[in-house]
């Protein structure tokens, strides 16, 4: 069954840098993954495609602080130099057979 | 600029019906497969359908299939979900999203702001 696992939350200092986790189910380690970030009291925003070769696409106006990679069922955002408005949650979607999956999301905490 | 913004929402009671609305602009909307994800309060996101660019595939959630319905306006550049037998668990703000392309099934590369769903008596 596809699934994506997110831990729920994740903290780190103004300034800092972070990186956010979402893990594939077994049998999907080869599927490409979207992160979409969703800030208090708003609707999401896409920020990026990551593939299973690490390689990512971002979405318009979304700053150079956000990269992806990628290591086996893993797919990662990394968020550099960490700023106030990051304070959000962080989604992971994947897609297949006829269905769109979500993680549970992770709550990011800018210290 | 791409924009959707989705009309509707209120408050139902249990084993009712409710139509919300998704209108877009800033793009060739029959180009786009559309999709309908909803998020009840304080839990995560959920998707509940897709429809192709031409409306004629859709694809349902288990938890709303039979139940719900996707349709789109190609004429309007408006994104419909009619939502019958509606539960207390429909409960939600409702998103549209638009896909990064043609495909049915796969990323959203834009959102909107939502529209709440009340089910209560």
């Amino acid at each position: 069954q596809l699934m994506l696992t997110q831990s729920p939350s994740a903290s780190a200092s103004l300034g800092a840098s972070v990186k956010l986790t979402c893990t594939l189910s077994s049998g999907h380690r080869n599927y490409a993954i979207a992160w979409h970030q969703q800030q208090p009291e708003k609707g999401p925003r896409y920020l990026m495609k990551v593939n299973s070769d690490g390689s990512h696409s971002k979405g318009d106006g979304i700053p150079d602080r956000f990269s992806g990679s990628s290591s086996g069922a893993e797919r990662y955002v990394t968020i550099s130099s960490l700023q106030s408005e990051d304070e959000a949650d962080y989604y992971c979607q994947t897609w297949g057979n006829g269905i769109v999956v979500f993680g549970g999301g992770t709550k990011l905490t800018v210290l | 600029e791409v924009q959707l913004l989705e009309s509707g929402g209120g408050l139902v009671q249990p084993g009712g019906s409710l139509r919300v609305s998704c209108s877009a602009s800033g793009f060739t909307f029959s180009n786009y497969a559309m999709n309908w994800v909803r998020q009840a309060p304080g839990k995560g996101l959920e998707w509940v359908s897709s429809i192709s660019g031409s409306g004629g595939t859709t694809y349902y959630a288990d938890s709303v299939k039979g139940r719900f319905t996707i349709s789109r306006d190609n004429s309007k550049n408006t994104l419909y979900l009619q939502m019958n037998s509606l539960r207390a668990e429909d409960t939600a703000v409702y998103y549209c999203a638009k896909n990064i392309g043609q495909a049915v099934i796969e990323y959203f590369q834009h959102w909107g702001q939502g529209t709440l769903v009340t089910v209560s008596s």
